[in-house]
């Protein structure tokens, strides 16, 4: 079975700082991985994604994750946060084919003035 | 509306009550998810239905739990006999194509179910 495991449940920085958010799943197979945000008091909504290609993935906002096979490993990175970032980050995965798509336990993150 | 609609947005209830949450997708997805959020244990995956297929109940926690898609749209989603543990906010997404293929689900703002 599918298993996503995200290292830190809580993650506090000062604005304009570097973050990593980490993400490691278990597999064998090919996987498709998203991150997905949770803003306060919002749903969540999809951030970024890996299908295949390119293993590196951007968002709109300038998050970006890569993919790495190897380390079974798809963390969120941002080199300069804003307050506007404090949410709840979610990485997620599903098997090639499969429709069941598994999340992590979320990491909160926080930015501070 | 555009957006998955859920209802109620909160619900309490007394232990043994039985309680129906509802979800009504964005008009035209095919797929339809149900997960449960408890604080500290991220999102679990619940049921999942796709078109006509036969449901995917694999995270349904006990048969106290059942959930069914009327017409290929809105679902319903019981707890009979509901207990403390239950408590927690009912998350329902929907996606165009399979979800786990995209990856693109749109989800709802959840039902904040408490038990006391």
């Amino acid at each position: 079975a599918q298993s996503v495991t995200q290292l830190d449940s809580q993650v506090p920085v000062f604005e304009e700082a570097p973050v990593e958010l980490r993400c490691n799943y278990s597999s064998s197979v090919s996987v498709y991985l998203f991150w997905y945000v949770q803003y306060p008091n919002q749903g969540l909504q999809l951030l970024l994604k890996y299908l295949s290609g390119s293993t590196l993935v951007e968002s709109i906002n300038g998050f970006e994750a890569e993919f790495n096979k190897s380390q079974t490993s798809f963390h969120l990175r941002k080199p300069s946060v804003h307050i506007s970032d404090t949410a709840e980050y979610f990485c997620a995965v599903t098997k090639g084919g499969s429709e069941k798509l598994v999340f992590g336990k979320g990491t909160k993150l926080t930015v501070n003035p | 509306g555009a957006g998955v609609s859920q209802s109620p947005s909160n619900k309490v209830t007394e232990k043994g009550k039985d309680v129906e949450l509802r979800c009504d997708p964005i008009s035209g997805h095919t797929a339809l998810y149900w997960y449960r959020q408890s604080l500290g244990q991220g999102l679990e995956f619940l049921i999942y239905f796709q078109g006509n297929s036969a449901p995917d109940k694999s995270g349904l926690p006990s048969d106290r739990f059942s959930a069914e898609r009327t017409g290929g749209s809105v679902s319903t989603l019981t707890i009979q006999r509901t207990q403390q543990e239950d408590s927690a906010v009912y998350l329902c997404a929907s996606s165009f194509f399979s979800g786990g293929r995209t990856g693109e689900l749109f989800f709802g703002e959840g039902s904040r179910l408490t038990v006391l």
